[in-house]
């Protein structure tokens, strides 16, 4: 069936050095992207959203690159910091009969080594 | 302002029984979505509520219910309870209706449900 999935499990960088987490998405009539952070025992946070009449969004330290011609999605942390240590989701709008809702790609734990 | 909170964090049930989980949303804030996680199926949306009604649903079986009061609180409840019930319930909270497309999503810490 149609799911948003991630290449990489698990991404290990430097601190310091940039980080870019993927994502695959297969609905072409999905209208609206988002990227979430999840620490230990928290939940989701909001980092980062996109709409599908662009291709790049910018917010502080993080850039979301969206290629609608092959359905890949990219979250872009510069200068990744310990702090950045966390599961990272990619997610996609749908709009089913009722309305919209979100589905989850599987994650990408990211680990800033010091 | 205080955050999405959920009652309580973790919850210990068997087989057989239901659980009531509870969700608090941001001050102001309308809707209320409940999702589930599970190492297994990772992030997966269950219901929405506006206003006191159910306003999407997900692909989840009947024994999974929700409600929302008044004051915006809501609660999901899951009945006859199964082994593979154990996750982590969220709940999100946003100003607007319609789902993530139209206003930003807060989530909650969850509560954390073991199914023995």
């Amino acid at each position: 069936g149609e799911s948003v999935g991630l290449h990489l499990p698990t991404l290990s960088v430097q601190e310091g050095d940039n980080s870019i987490i993927n994502c695959a998405y297969s609905n072409s009539a999905s209208d609206y992207f988002i990227w979430y952070k999840q620490e230990s025992g928290k939940g989701p946070q909001f980092i980062i959203d996109i709409r599908s009449n662009m291709d790049k969004r910018q917010g502080q330290r993080v850039t979301v690159l969206l290629n609608k011609t092959v359905k890949h999605l990219s979250l872009q942390i510069a200068a990744t910091q310990p702090g950045d240590s966390a599961v990272y989701f990619c997610a996609e709008n749908r709009n089913n009969a009722t309305g919209n809702m979100l589905t989850f790609g599987g994650g990408t734990r990211l680990m800033v080594k010091p | 302002k205080a955050g999405v909170t959920q009652t309580p964090r973790y919850l210990i049930k068997t087989r057989g029984q239901q659980v009531t989980l509870s969700c608090s949303p941001i001050s102001g804030h309308r809707s209320v979505s409940w999702y589930q996680q599970t190492p297994g199926q990772g992030l997966q949306f269950l219901f929405e509520y506006f206003s006191e009604t159910q306003r999407n649903k997900g692909n989840f079986p009947g024994r999974f219910s929700g409600r929302q009061f008044s004051n915006s609180r809501s609660e999901m409840n899951v009945s006859t309870l199964e082994l593979g019930d154990s996750a982590l319930y969220l709940c999100a909270s946003s100003r607007l209706a319609g789902g993530p497309g139209t206003d930003t999503q807060y989530f909650g810490p969850g509560t954390r449900l073991t199914v023995l």
